[in-house]
């Protein structure tokens, strides 16, 4: 049963668009992390957050943006769609140690 | 520094059959080890993990791993799989090196033959 809850799952969407992929959780977690993973591929970390107005960038180098305003919340931003985002996108969270993180379903992203 | 290894990206097994999907690990600090599973369309879930103490872990659906530090390994055995275990199984390891930071490896998919 997920305790980190992300919304959409399945995006369709015009290039140019601007878009807010959400993350919640509700485990109290300081740590947050957003993933992009190309379908059977590997996990790539493009942002994570060790807490409230901590933002860092990942291995990845990647062109959105993301926000920690509430510890519970990180959402993840791209001001002008492209195809090149087509990706799915794994949010998920952690104690301060990563001990183990759990993981959101994803959203599938298309942009056409 | 910390780095994962998976040995073959894909692994096909008979129902019934055991399951052994290979990790090695390199890591300067003790470390924390898991594998997660990744079934289609969906985030990854905890199979089990190793941080401290017995070295062989029980997880999930049968699974269990162990933890060798001289071969630095912990690779994923079950000893009959089913149908429902075709999926991606991802290694990490972590461990405090100036923070704490999860490293996965590349993924290997099991496909279960009837």
């Amino acid at each position: 049963e997920a305790d980190i809850y992300q919304t959409p799952r399945y995006l369709v969407i015009g290039t140019g668009k601007k878009i807010t992929l959400e993350c919640s959780q509700t485990m109290g977690h300081d740590k947050m992390y957003w993933y992009q993973q190309d379908p059977g591929m590997e996990l790539h970390l493009i942002h994570y957050s060790y807490g409230v107005n901590s933002t860092e960038k990942g291995d990845l180098s990647s062109e959105s943006t993301v926000s920690r305003i509430r510890t519970e919340h990180f959402p993840l931003t791209l001001e002008s769609a492209r195809p090149s985002h087509t990706s799915q996108y794994l949010c998920a969270s952690s104690d301060l140690f990563a001990r183990d993180q759990h993981f959101g379903d994803g959203t599938r992203l298309s942009i056409l | 520094a910390q780095s994962v290894t998976q040995l073959g990206s894909h692994v096909s097994v008979s129902e019934g059959a055991l399951v052994l999907l290979r990790c090695n690990y390199s890591s300067s600090v003790p470390p924390y080890l898991f594998w997660y599973v990744q079934y289609p369309n969906q985030g990854l879930q905890l199979l089990l993990k190793y941080t401290t103490g017995a070295t062989l872990v029980k997880g999930i659906n049968g699974f269990e791993a162990e933890f060798k530090k001289s071969e630095t390994s912990f690779h994923l055995t079950k000893p009959s799989a089913h149908m429902s275990d075709a999926a991606e199984y991802f290694c990490a390891v972590s461990g405090y090196t100036g923070g704490f930071k999860t490293i996965f490896g590349a993924g290997t998919r099991l496909f279960v033959k009837a």
